[in-house]
């Protein structure tokens, strides 16, 4: 059965530092992955998404994603981090043809002055 | 396109009492799913419905929560006889299927009292 394992349930970087939030999925076949946000009091937003193709995709606000097959892995990175990415970060995967999304438990990104 | 559509915002119930929770998915949307998160579980997968027929209640709670589709433009995710522990947010969200993105709603807040 697919699965998603994010090990790090909470992050903490300065302001303007780089950001890795690690994502391990488990899955036979091909994969599709996402990285959705969840800002403070908000819903669930779509934060860019990998179907089969070029490995590193580019999301919104700045954020990319690289898929790694080898790893089984879908790490989401930024190169700054602002303070409004104060936030949890959800990996998913789903496959092609299927219906069923699965999600990791989440890293909650603080952002410190 | 307004979205995923859940109502109400928030709902208080006694311990005991009946809860009705209420999702409009996007139109033509085939793929419904309902979610419940909680500070301590994180994201967790409830039940989802294809083409409005019920496909994986795995993560349904088996005595007292029950999900039905009556039609393609609306669900409900009933629980009855509430205990403190279902308070958390319940989350609808949809999706074309096919492992394309979901969409989700901003959530319906239960507080068991």
């Amino acid at each position: 059965a697919q699965s998603v394992t994010q090990p790090d349930a909470r992050v903490t970087v300065s302001e303007g530092a780089s950001l890795q939030l690690r994502c391990k999925y488990s899955y036979f076949g091909t994969p599709y992955l996402f990285w959705y946000v969840q800002y403070p009091r908000q819903g669930l937003q779509l934060l860019l998404k990998y179907y089969p193709g070029d490995p590193v995709v580019q999301g919104v606000n700045g954020f990319e994603a690289e898929f790694s097959k080898s790893n089984s892995s879908f790490h989401l990175r930024k190169a700054s981090v602002h303070w409004s990415d104060w936030a949890v970060y959800f990996c998913a995967v789903s496959r092609t043809g299927g219906y069923k999304v699965v999600f990791g438990s989440g890293t909650r990104l603080l952002v410190s002055p | 396109n307004a979205g995923v559509i859940q109502t109400p915002r928030h709902k208080v119930t006694g311990k005991g009492q009946e809860a009705t929770l209420w999702c409009e998915p996007i139109s033509g949307h085939s793929a419904v799913f309902w979610y419940r998160q909680t500070i301590v579980q994180g994201l967790e997968f409830l039940t989802y419905f294809r083409n409005q027929a019920p496909i994986d209640d795995s993560g349904m709670p088996k005595e007292r929560f029950s999900a039905q589709m009556p039609n393609q433009s609306h669900s409900t995710l009933k629980i009855q006889s509430t205990q403190p522990q279902d308070s958390a947010v319940y989350l609808c969200a949809s999706s074309l299927g096919g492992g394309t993105e979901v969409f989700f709603g901003k959530g319906t807040r239960l507080t068991v009292v």
